[in-house]
């Protein structure tokens, strides 16, 4: 059984350009959770899809965007990339949005903005 | 908006010492989850606990969920260099997952 897979593991930017993160959800996971951290802080929600459908947002920008796809592989864009978008960008995958799954984490993706 | 207080922040012991981690929030959680994540990597679920005043034990770390069910703590007992981490704290409400800052723990041998 393979876990959460993100791609690429580092990564770094100009502002104004834009970006795309991939996730590969574990198996037979179907919910997939996008979250920032911030160096020092707690994960934060982005949005989640479930079934190839965002069912839940945090309070991010619309110019952070996302997929999810058959599979239920994701990606998350973000365009005009700003200096505080610099972060490590976690994707999450579940079972279900059910209030007991836990959710599996991938190991990240460290986005520098410079 | 949902918010999860994690106390204390930071925390240095030594080993072989006990320690409680506290999560509290003023906002009801379906279930409350606990995490535990090294430097570069993500975190790794440690346990989910559902019903308000379930213990939940796992090893040397014992978790509480509130009668209420908006707060929750992490007991560690005898300490070990291992055990070294960030501890996150985590509430499923409202259709996502709500983190706390974390806790940074350092055991020392």
């Amino acid at each position: 059984e393979t876990g959460v897979t993100q791609s690429p593991t580092h990564l770094i930017k100009t502002r104004g350009q834009q970006v795309t993160l991939r996730c590969s959800s574990q198996s037979g996971h179907n919910t997939v959770s996008w979250y920032q951290q911030a160096l020092g802080q707690g994960p934060q929600f982005i949005f989640q899809y479930y079934r190839e459908e965002e069912n839940g947002r945090g309070n991010f920008p619309p110019r952070f965007s996302g997929l999810q796809f058959p599979n239920y592989s994701s990606e998350l864009n973000v365009n005009a990339l700003e200096l505080d978008d610099s972060a490590l960008y976690l994707c999450a995958s579940s079972l279900s949005t059910g209030g007991g799954y836990g959710y599996t984490f991938g190991s990240g993706t460290r986005l520098t903005v410079v | 908006t949902q918010l999860l207080e994690q106390s204390p922040q930071f925390l240095s012991i030594q080993e072989g010492e006990n320690l409680t981690v506290y999560c509290n929030s003023s906002s009801v959680f379906s279930s409350l989850q606990w995490y535990r994540q090294e430097p570069g990597e993500g975190p790794v679920l440690l346990v989910t606990v559902v019903t308000g005043g379930e213990v939940k034990k796992l090893k040397r770390l014992t978790f509480q969920f509130g009668d209420a069910r908006k707060d929750s703590s992490l007991h560690i007992t005898a300490a070990q260099p291992g055990d070294t981490g960030l501890y996150l704290c985590a509430g499923r409400g409202q259709g996502k997952l709500v983190f706390g800052k974390g806790t940074k723990l350092t055991v020392n041998p």
